[in-house]
C-alpha cells in the first residue's frame, strides 16, 4: 500500500529561526513528489520535485528529493509568521492523482 | 498557472439533502480530480473526472454518493447525495496537464451537514 509520511507533526519555533520538514513515501510508479502550503481552505503549490539531488528554491523556501532513500526535505530559513500554515506533501504516480501525507502544522511565534 | 473557481465557497445542509458543487477552470486542462479534506485530517482523493464519459472513483467512493460531471476541460461538478454529518468536509478540486505533474487546487467548498 502506498503510504507518504511526515515528520514532525508539529512544531512550534521563534521567528528567526530555521526549519526542515522531512517527507518519506513508499509509492509503486512514483512520478514527483510536490509541497503543498495550506492556510485556510485550498493548498498553495510551493514546489514539484522529479529528479534527485537538485534543489528547488523560492525566497527562503527550498527543497530538495532524494530517490534512492525516497524522502523529501522542506527548508524554510528566516521564519515569519506568516509562515505559519500546514505543510503537506505529496506523491504522484502513476495516475496523476495525488497521495497526501498528514501534513505538518508549523506555528511561529513572534 | 490556471485560475481555479469553486461555487458555493461553503454551505450548511441538512441531512438527506443533496449538495452540488461547481468547478470552473480559466483555461482548457487535461486532468481534473476532487478531494475531501475531513476536520483534521489530510486530503483523500474521491474520483479522476474524466471528460465526456463516466469519473474513475478510488476505493471508498462510490458514484451513487459521489455522482461527477465533466462536459468541456473547463468544467466540473460534485454531487454529495443523502447527506450525513460525516460527509462535513471541505471539499476540493484540482487540475492538472499531463505535460507536467503540477496541480493546483480550487479554492474549496466548506460543507457543513446539520
Amino acid at each position: 500500500e502506498d503510504k507518504v509520511v511526515q515528520s514532525p507533526l508539529s512544531l512550534v519555533v521563534h521567528e528567526g529561526d530555521t526549519v526542515t520538514l522531512n517527507c518519506s513515501y513508499e509509492v509503486t510508479n512514483f512520478r514527483s513528489l510536490l509541497w503543498y502550503k495550506q492556510e485556510k481552505k485550498a493548498p498553495t503549490f510551493l514546489f514539484m520535485l522529479t529528479s534527485s539531488g537538485i534543489e528547488k528554491k523560492s525566497g527562503r523556501l527550498s527543497s530538495i528529493l532524494d530517490k534512492k532513500e525516497l524522502f523529501s526535505i522542506l527548508n524554510i530559513t528566516a521564519t515569519q509568521t506568516g509562515d505559519s500554515a500546514v505543510y503537506l506533501c505529496a506523491v504522484s504516480h502513476s495516475g496523476y492523482a495525488l497521495n497526501f501525507g498528514k501534513g505538518t502544522s508549523l506555528l511561529v511565534t513572534p | 498557472s490556471a485560475v481555479i473557481s469553486q461555487k458555493p465557497s461553503r454551505d450548511i445542509c441538512q441531512r438527506g439533502t443533496s449538495l452540488t458543487i461547481q468547478c470552473q477552470v480559466d483555461s482548457q486542462v487535461t486532468m481534473m480530480f476532487w478531494y475531501r479534506q475531513q476536520p483534521g485530517q489530510s486530503l483523500t482523493l474521491i474520483a479522476t473526472a474524466n471528460q465526456g464519459s463516466e469519473a474513475t472513483y478510488e476505493s471508498g467512493f462510490v458514484i451513487d454518493k459521489f455522482p461527477i460531471s465533466r462536459p468541456n476541460l473547463t468544467f466540473s461538478t460534485l454531487t454529495v447525495s443523502n447527506m450525513s454529518p460525516e460527509d462535513s468536509s471541505i471539499y476540493l478540486c484540482s487540475v492538472s496537464e499531463v505535460s507536467n505533474y503540477e496541480q493546483y487546487f480550487g479554492p474549496g467548498t466548506r460543507l457543513t451537514v446539520t
